[in-house]
């Protein structure tokens, strides 16, 4: 089976621009969670989805948003960005049969690294 | 005080030393993750475990809820297992909350 993939693998925008990164799960996994890994603070966690569904939401403004499609790939949307956005975003898959992500196997993709300037 | 600890922050070791990396979480879980993530980023799901313990070649998870503490160990260590090692635990709210990370160095 092929892995999770992430497009773009890089980016490079400035402040006050939007940008929409994208996942691709592992086929047949339903759920998928996106996190943001800085230096400063490490890996946290932005949300989840769910059969398009958003189940949990992490403790971000909301410039940052997303959407999960029917075929379970997931676009994340981070609107306004500002210097304090430039990290490497994951995002991971999981089958979701234990009804959580959070208590699923998560197989992560490579990331996307933004950069803003 | 961060919900979840990790300790030591970095590790340097032998290779062929025995190796123990410990997580400290504060909060309620549904299950807890080790991760593995080498220099460029990729990540890598080694453990999921709610009790007990679980044993993937020479790396050994354990968990104890009621002290609310987890263990990873290295049996044998290698220098191709020199990574940051991140513990997660898992909420009851489908959230992921996250160890700082221990950065491991296994030298020749």
């Amino acid at each position: 089976k092929a892995g999770v993939t992430q497009t773009p693998r890089y980016l490079i925008k400035t402040r006050g621009q939007q940008v929409t990164l994208s996942c691709s799960p592992i086929s047949g996994h339903r759920s998928v969670s996106w996190y943001q890994q800085t230096p400063g603070q490490g890996l946290q966690f932005l949300f989840e989805y769910f059969s398009e569904t958003q189940r949990n939401k992490g403790n971000f403004p909301g410039r940052f948003s997303g959407r999960q499609f029917s075929n379970s790939r997931s676009e994340m949307n981070v609107s306004t960005l500002e210097l304090g956005d430039s990290a490497l975003y994951l995002c991971a898959s999981s089958g979701g049969t234990s009804g959580r992500g959070s208590t699923d196997t998560q197989y992560f993709g490579p990331g996307t690294r933004l950069t803003v300037l | 005080k961060n919900e979840v600890e990790q300790s030591p922050q970095n590790l340097t070791a032998q290779e062929g030393e025995f190796i123990t990396i410990n997580c400290s979480y504060s909060v309620g879980i549904s299950a807890l993750h080790w991760l593995q993530q080498h220099p460029g980023g990729g990540i890598v799901s080694l453990f999921m475990l709610s009790s007990g313990k679980k044993k993937h070649g020479r790396l050994i998870a354990t968990i104890n809820i009621q002290e609310k503490h987890s263990s990873l160990h290295i049996t044998a260590s290698h220098p191709r297992d020199s990574a940051v090692y991140i513990c997660a635990v898992g909420g009851n709210n489908n959230d992921m909350r996250f160890g700082a990370g221990t950065r491991l160095t296994v030298k020749p």
